[in-house]
């Protein structure tokens, strides 16, 4: 039983690129979030889900996209990616409980 | 939407003292309120939560205590140890019939041997 895994775990990327973090959980979670984590800043929320195929924003939602085809996975994406995302970011599942987090995906841009 | 505050920002204390760090939050209608520590590098790990039905919970060294009517709550860590300093996190569940969380901005606890 892995909980959650998010890949990549580091990832450097220029300004303009694209690129797509994923996560996977195999606890029959229906509810999954996406969260950035800046120093000070705590953790904020980007874009979650309440069930295969269903997605919502947060309370950060500019410049990524996510989609949620299948229920154990959850994918944010950026388009063009710019300085000002350099962050770590956290996925997390959750059904009812508390949210059980991944790793992390530590991502800079310049 | 809710809004959650968290003090102190850092905490010292020596090994064996107590620790207290509070929140408060905005929405009357939260009813969830879990705690995270995060170790430097790792995730935030779930230590205790509590339910709006209920003003306190232990587990050993660990309590958190509810207020509902001053929308506050606070964690005590008792007999701190060195393996205790981490970032702790407070969360309120954002309102009803959503399973939200809205995160305090975190307290780095520092436990001087």
């Amino acid at each position: 039983n892995a909980g959650v895994t998010q890949t990549p775990k580091f990832r450097v990327l220029k300004t303009g690129q694209s690129m797509t973090l994923l996560c996977a959980q195999d606890m029959n979670h229906e509810y999954m979030y996406w969260y950035r984590q800046d120093p000070g800043m705590g953790l904020r929320l980007i874009h979650y889900s309440v069930g295969e195929g269903t997605t919502a924003k947060g309370e950060v939602p500019d410049g990524y996209n996510v989609s949620r085809l299948k229920k154990q996975n959850f994918l944010l994406g950026l388009e063009s990616a710019a300085p000002s995302q350099t962050s770590v970011y956290f996925c997390a599942s959750q059904w009812e409980g508390p949210q059980h987090f991944g790793d992390g995906t530590r991502l800079s841009i310049l | 939407g809710e809004n959650v505050e968290q003090h102190p920002s850092t905490l010292s204390v020596q090994e064996g003292d107590s620790a207290v760090i509070k929140c408060t939050y905005s929405d009357s209608a939260s009813n969830y309120f879990p705690w995270y520590k995060q170790e430097l590098g790792k995730r935030p790990q779930l230590i205790i939560d509590i339910r709006s039905n209920v003003g306190e919970k232990k587990d050993q060294r660990i309590a958190v205590t509810l207020n509902k009517t001053a929308k506050h709550f606070s964690l005590h860590i008792t007999e701190t140890q060195p393996e205790d300093s981490a970032v702790y996190f407070c969360a309120a569940r954002t309102g009803a019939g959503s399973y939200q969380l809205t995160f305090g901005k975190g307290t780095k606890l520092s436990v001087i041997p």
